[in-house]
């Protein structure tokens, strides 16, 4: 069974500085994709970043990076410099072929000024 | 490009009322789902359709619940009849393909609130 695993529920950090939001997965499918989705409190969920399995390298969009570790199972998300704008809840999600997206619990994060 | 779009955005009805929900998603897109989302939880799959036809529904309450897609378009998800317990955020959401490394996008979703 596929499972994903945020442990931090909620996480604080300063406007500018860099956040990193942590993810763990459990799968057994050698083929499968993790994403991040920012839902903000009007409720929309926005697609941020993807990682596939068999990808050398960590994805990267903007200031939105992944930090994958295959072998720890781990797929964290770092947002450089941050905003005002990325308080939100943050959800990592994970997907094989023809599946559904799998969502961990969420982390919701406090920017402050 | 147009995003996926559901309708309504706010729901309120009374415990063993009947409700109905549309989604049309993003153009091209032959894969679509409905997620239920629960305050403070991730969401969760309540069916998916490839074009026409269900992929998974296998958590679908199929007592109450009901979702059609019949041109392989547009979809509405149907809650008969409704209990407290489905007070939630319905997503629909749409992706390119099953596969693995195609995003889903969301619509902004309907917030159900039962009485």
């Amino acid at each position: 069974a596929q499972k994903i695993t945020q442990t931090q529920p909620g996480m604080f950090v300063q406007e500018k500085e860099a956040v990193t939001l942590d993810c763990t997965y459990d799968t057994s499918d050698p083929s499968y994709g993790l994403f991040w989705y920012k839902q903000p409190s009007s409720g929309e969920m926005i697609f941020l970043i993807y990682q596939g399995s068999y990808d050398q390298q960590n994805a990267t969009e903007g200031r939105y990076s992944l930090n994958f570790q295959k072998a720890r199972k781990s797929a964290n998300l770092v947002i450089s410099a941050s905003q005002l704008g990325d308080s939100a809840m943050y959800f990592c999600a994970m997907r094989g072929w023809g599946g559904k997206l799998i969502f961990g619990q969420g982390t919701e994060l406090s920017v402050k000024p | 490009e147009a995003g996926v779009a559901q309708s309504p955005r706010y729901k309120i009805i009374e415990k063993r009322q009947s409700v109905a929900f549309w989604c049309n998603p993003i153009s091209g897109h032959a894969t679509l789902y409905w997620y239920q989302q629960i305050l403070g939880q991730g969401p969760k799959l309540l069916i998916q359709f490839q074009n026409n036809g269900v992929v998974d529904d296998s958590q679908l309450p199929k007592d109450r619940f009901s979702a059609e897609r019949l041109k392989g378009v547009d979809s509405t998800l149907k809650i008969q009849p409704a209990k407290l317990e489905d007070s939630a955020v319905y997503l629909c959401a749409s992706s390119l393909s099953q596969d693995s490394n195609q995003p889903q996008h969301f619509g902004d979703g309907t917030r159900l609130s039962i009485l």
